[in-house]
């Protein structure tokens, strides 16, 4: 069925240090996929996105890697922040509008 | 350029009462969606305004909710009666989009409001 679920609900990684956060999907139909960021207080802010022609996308500090074969997204941050301390969903969409989202990854940033 | 906002931000109301959520999207966009988030879970999607019109109304839990769009601009979530299980984060997003569109594009959420019943 249609399920888009991370691999670890939380992730600690020291200040300056690479966070890799990582995701699953089951749909193999799903052609968009999304990170968002949220923060205490606050909705889902749109991060990077990523279509499924592609396999790479880059951001600002943040790179999103998309693996179809194995149906695995991931979303990179160099140099992690305290800043970017929040909670990390993954999402897909299957053509239409519909988004469907994981359950969230939490990341902490020790300073 | 004012983002999404949604009131009110916190609401705790006796099962069995009426509450009603309303959005307020970014000027100018032609959609609007209400996705639902249960506590430790995922977040979910309740269904997906065009202008007035509703596109997609899958996500909806059962005939409790009512959402509506008058007019095409500001959207409100009716639960009538609440029960214990809808309480939850209930965000509101919209995006610029077009009618003849039929790819996704980026949404901007809103921060949310609590719904707590009790």
């Amino acid at each position: 069925g249609e399920s888009v679920g991370l691999h670890l609900p939380t992730l600690s990684v020291q200040e300056g240090d690479n966070s890799i956060i990582n995701c699953a999907y089951s749909n193999s139909a799903s052609d968009y996929f999304i990170w968002y960021k949220q923060e205490s207080g606050k909705g889902p802010q749109f991060i990077i996105d990523i279509r499924s022609n592609m396999d790479k996308r880059q951001g600002q500090r943040v790179t999103v890697l998309l693996n179809k074969t194995v149906k695995h997204l991931s979303l990179q941050i160099a140099a992690t922040q305290p800043g970017d301390s929040a909670v990390y969903f993954c999402a897909e969409n299957t053509g239409g509008f519909k988004t469907i989202f994981g359950a969230g990854t939490r990341l902490f940033v020790k300073a | 350029e004012a983002g999404v906002t949604q009131f009110p931000s916190h609401s705790v109301i006796e099962k069995g009462q009426t509450v009603t959520l309303r959005c307020d999207p970014i000027s100018g966009h032609d959609n609007l969606y209400w996705y639902r988030r249960v506590m430790g879970k995922e977040i979910k999607f309740l269904l997906h305004f065009v202008k007035e019109s509703k596109q997609d109304e899958s996500g909806m839990p059962n005939n409790r909710f009512l959402a509506e769009r008058t007019g095409g601009t500001y959207s409100t979530l009716k639960v009538q009666p609440a029960e214990l299980e809808d309480s939850g984060v209930y965000f509101c997003a919209s995006s610029l989009g077009t009618t003849q569109k039929v790819s996704p594009d980026t949404q901007y959420f809103g921060p949310g409001t609590r719904l707590t019943v009790l």
